[in-house]
């Protein structure tokens, strides 16, 4: 079946340090990829997506690249500031589903000043 | 735009007693979708729903759950009777039909603690 595997948290890092959370995948067909955020006490919000092998999707700073080679979808951003703090969620939709996605456990993420 | 609304926010009540949480969908969206987070279990899917019709409900963990969309508009999720074990927040996630690049759009979440 579909699965999602994110690395584990928690991560702390420094202002401006760079970031990776790991996400790697297992679906059938060719599935859409999604990267949430939640920020303490909100419901997730979505940060980028990518729908195609090879796509790269970017937003606030953060980019993350469909690899269909290595089944991987990795969230980095250069330089991450103190508002970063907050739980990342990947996940995907498989073309063939009626709408459910498959979330990973969530890396929570540190930033310190 | 109104995103997707829940309500209440939060909620504190005995065991024992039904609960019921709200949720109204992005208008247009045509699916939805209640989750439940906790710091053991995570996020998990309890039930979504295509055109109102529920598709896949294996995520209520037990009969004491129910979820109902009477209209595109509005859907409830049903705890009756409720226990502590349920303690969680509970999102609802809306989004449209058709074709598998559409985002999921959530509410801020009802958190439910149970006495």
């Amino acid at each position: 079946g579909n699965s999602v595997t994110q690395m584990e948290g928690p991560v702390t890092l420094s202002e401006e340090a760079f970031l990776t959370i790991n996400c790697t995948y297992t679906a059938t067909g060719y599935p859409s990829l999604f990267w949430y955020v939640q920020y303490p006490g909100e419901g997730l919000q979505l940060l980028l997506k990518a729908t195609k092998a090879d796509d790269k999707g970017s937003n606030k700073g953060f980019e993350a690249t469909y690899r269909k080679e290595t089944t991987s979808f990795h969230l980095e951003k250069g330089s991450v500031q103190v508002s970063d703090s907050a739980v990342y969620f990947c996940a995907l939709r498989d073309g063939g589903s009626q709408g459910n996605l498959i979330f990973g456990k969530g890396t929570k993420l540190s930033v310190k000043p | 735009d109104a995103g997707v609304i829940q309500s209440p926010r939060h909620e504190v009540t005995e065991m024992g007693q039904e609960v019921t949480l709200r949720c109204k969908p992005i208008s247009g969206h045509n699916s939805l979708f209640w989750y439940r987070q906790t710091m053991m279990r995570g996020l998990e899917l309890l039930i979504y729903f295509n055109n109102n019709v529920p598709i896949d409900d294996s995520g209520m963990p037990e009969d004491r759950f129910s979820a109902k969309m009477p209209n595109a508009s509005f859907s409830t999720l049903k705890i009756q009777p409720s226990e502590p074990r349920d303690s969680a927040v509970y999102f609802c996630a809306s989004s449209p039909t058709g074709g598998s690049n559409q985002p999921q759009h959530f509410g801020d979440g009802t958190r439910l603690s149970i006495l």
